[in-house]
């Protein structure tokens, strides 16, 4: 069973234009989402994170949009620049606790 | 600082052969986890640890031992590898354990095939 789900593979978007990543989340005790960005042979990087007393979080280019009664949360890309491409994965955990749980991942293709 | 590193890039095992992968920060991080990615399925936690001499069981643990005798070392051990084991495994790190696992750091990963 998928506690967290990123129901989109891939996304493509042209350089400029919004990239929004989705992700939805089952265990009602998960309080606290990161964003993670993956490139081919390398390790995930942080990009950004929210807790649940938030509804938004900015951070330069990137925002990630909470919606707690759905249990939803969406990343926002503007402008999506080439080198944005990258697989994304959604992570979830409760705010005290030592384990994250990830999504599936979103492959994001920008073309220029 | 180097990071996180992971030894060794790719590894090829035969069934039944044991090995341990090595993964090692210098970040002076309490936190430190094993992970492996298959496609399809994200990272899923194998195991963890919240400081020296302290570890404790992810989501898929089976198969797999940890130690965890310095801050800076945590190597994982596959017992007797099995063609399911075939994956991808990333160690990470973060400096905040038991307030939320937070941002955590990753090292570039270890390419694992067991025929």
């Amino acid at each position: 069973d998928q506690q967290v789900k990123q129901n989109s593979p891939s996304l493509s978007v042209q350089e400029g234009r919004i990239s929004i990543l989705n992700c939805d989340y089952t265990n009602s005790m998960f309080d606290y989402f990161l964003w993670y960005k993956k490139y081919p042979a390398e390790g995930p990087t942080f990009l950004i994170s929210i807790s649940s007393i938030k509804d938004k979080n900015e951070d330069g280019r990137f925002t990630v949009f909470l919606n707690k009664s759905a249990k939803h949360l969406s990343l926002h890309i503007v402008p999506s620049q080439p080198g944005d491409s990258a697989v994304y994965f959604c992570a979830a955990s409760s705010l005290y606790g030592n384990k994250l749980v990830f999504g599936a991942g979103t492959i994001l293709r920008v073309k220029s | 600082n180097a990071g996180v590193t992971q030894t060794p890039k790719f590894q090829v095992l035969k069934t039944g052969q044991s090995m341990t992968l090595q993964c090692a920060q210098d970040m002076n991080h309490e936190y430190m986890s094993w992970y492996r990615q298959d496609p399809g399925m994200g990272l899923r936690l194998i195991h963890y640890s919240v400081g020296a001499g302290i570890t404790d069981q992810g989501e898929v643990p089976n198969g797999y031992n940890v130690s965890r005798s310095t801050t800076e070392d945590f190597p994982l051990r596959l017992l007797s590898a099995a063609p399911s084991q075939t994956s991808v495994y990333f160690c990470a790190s973060s400096p905040n354990p038991g307030t939320g696992v937070g941002e955590q750091y990753f090292g570039p990963g270890t390419r694992l095939t067991v025929t």
